[in-house]
């Protein structure tokens, strides 16, 4: 079956503290991922996808493929980090089609 | 370059009534998704539709339905709706066939059924 799972659906740090919003994911292909995030009152963007081993914004992510997860990282939270954080999975079959986790919603308090 | 653009933003509907929502990819995007979002199930995805063929269709009733047009707009329909069917409906474009270029979300329309 094709899943995506983000156990945490709400993630409170302090500015200047350590994330990590947690994926995993359940795919027999190889997988295609990406982390989507939503600001408030703002349209679903995307942040990064594993193909590009880019960092955004001082968020990076790593596939590990041994363990199914595709975590993202960042050192030091800022306040405008606050948002809703999607892990997304691309299944191909004919067409093509993200699969996303329930999401988690990242706070940064000051 | 105008961003995805879905219309209308908000609809109120009755239960059994059907409801188009439209959607303008960004110029050139070629490939279109749907997904439907609610606070239980998440992020849904319901089609995809590229040059016009739908090409994947997720795990929805018959009740839902969509096309796109040689200009790559899309619509999506509801037909006998359903309590269950008020959510948040998102349309997505991307550039190429595959989904490892980047998709763009348009804001979304609000349905609620009453």
């Amino acid at each position: 079956a094709q899943r995506v799972t983000q156990p945490e659906k709400l993630l409170s740090v302090f500015k200047g503290a350590p994330v990590e919003l947690k994926c995993n994911y359940s795919y027999s292909g190889s997988p295609e991922l990406f982390w989507y995030v939503q600001y408030s009152r703002q349209r679903l963007q995307l942040l990064l996808r594993h193909i590009s081993r880019e960092s955004i914004k001082g968020f990076t992510a790593d596939l590990n493929k041994g363990e199914t997860s595709f975590h993202l990282k960042k050192p030091f939270a800022q306040e405008e980090d606050s948002a809703m954080y999607y892990c997304a999975l691309a299944v191909y079959n004919q067409g093509g089609k993200l699969i996303f986790g329930q999401g988690t919603e990242l706070s940064v308090k000051p | 370059k105008a961003g995805v653009t879905q219309t209308p933003r908000y609809l109120i509907k009755t239960r059994g009534q059907q409801v188009t929502l439209s959607c303008s990819p960004i110029s050139g995007h070629r490939s279109v998704s749907w997904y439907q979002q609610t606070p239980g199930q998440g992020l849904q995805f319901l089609f995809e539709y590229f040059s016009e063929t739908q090409r994947n269709k997720g795990n929805f009733p018959g009740r839902f339905s969509g096309r796109q047009f040689s200009n790559s707009r899309s619509e999506m329909n509801v037909s006998t709706l359903e309590l269950g069917d008020s959510a948040l409906y998102l349309c997505a474009s991307s550039l190429g066939a595959r989904l490892n270029t980047e998709a763009f979300f348009g804001q979304g329309t609000r349905l609620t059924v009453v």
